[in-house]
């Protein structure tokens, strides 16, 4: 078993839809827990952090459960431009390796 | 441009071959790590070094493999004896670690994508 799991995708929606994406982890001593977007053939690039208490920036809202070891990612009204995969990524400890899932990969369409 | 800077960003060679790929940190940065990502996966870990110290390597990192960070800045990967299974996009990241530093995230440079014929 990988020691983070996403759904495998892919996700195809309309613009305007809302979509989630789900991530469990397996290490329950993970201290960080990251939301990164990979376009096409590019680098990943940090989309967001995630808090035990949840965190939004504009159309993005992160949660993080504990006690479930989940991960989500909520992305609000969507755009064309957020087509990419987003990968769930786990720190054991700061400062060390990041551990990254498979990645989920969403198109929107017009 | 003050990211994370790899070279080159294509590398084409023969089975067999040796390659050795540089990445230049953000110049701040303590920690600078190595990953390797293939085709419909995320990136794997390789190593990382703290400042010139390489302070842990991955069980992907086969004897074939070798990373230096000889003055803590800059990095190189070498890989001997290339492999058809070598073939891969390698990612740099650097962060800076520590202190009120405790929880930065890492920056990842473009990539170097090897292709092994």
């Amino acid at each position: 078993r990988k020691e983070v799991e996403q759904d495998p995708g892919p996700f195809n929606v309309p613009e305007g839809a809302t979509v989630a994406f789900n991530c469990t982890y397996s290490n329950s001593a993970s201290q960080s827990f990251f939301w990164y977007r990979q376009d096409c053939r590019k680098e990943p690039k940090l989309l967001m952090s995630v808090y035990s208490s949840g965190n939004e920036d504009g159309r993005f809202t992160a949660q993080l459960n504990r006690a479930s070891q989940y991960i989500s990612l909520l992305i609000r009204d969507s755009k064309l431009s957020d087509s990419a995969t987003y990968l769930c990524v786990v720190n054991r400890q700061a400062g060390t390796a990041l551990i990254f899932g498979k990645g989920t990969t969403l198109s929107v369409s017009s | 441009d003050t990211g994370v800077s790899q070279d080159p960003r294509h590398k084409i060679t023969k089975r067999g071959q040796n390659v050795t790929f540089r990445c230049d940190p953000i110049s701040e940065h303590n920690r600078l790590y190595w990953y390797r990502q293939t085709l419909g996966q995320g990136p794997e870990f390789l190593t990382y070094f703290q400042n010139e110290a390489q302070l842990e390597k991955s069980r992907l990192l086969s004897d074939r493999f070798s990373a230096e960070r000889p003055k803590g800045s800059f990095s190189t990967l070498e890989i001997q004896r290339t492999e058809q299974g070598d073939s891969a996009m390698y990612l740099c990241a650097s962060s800076l670690t520590g202190g009120e530093y405790s929880n930065q995230p890492q920056h990842f440079g473009d990539g170097t994508r090897l292709s092994i014929l």
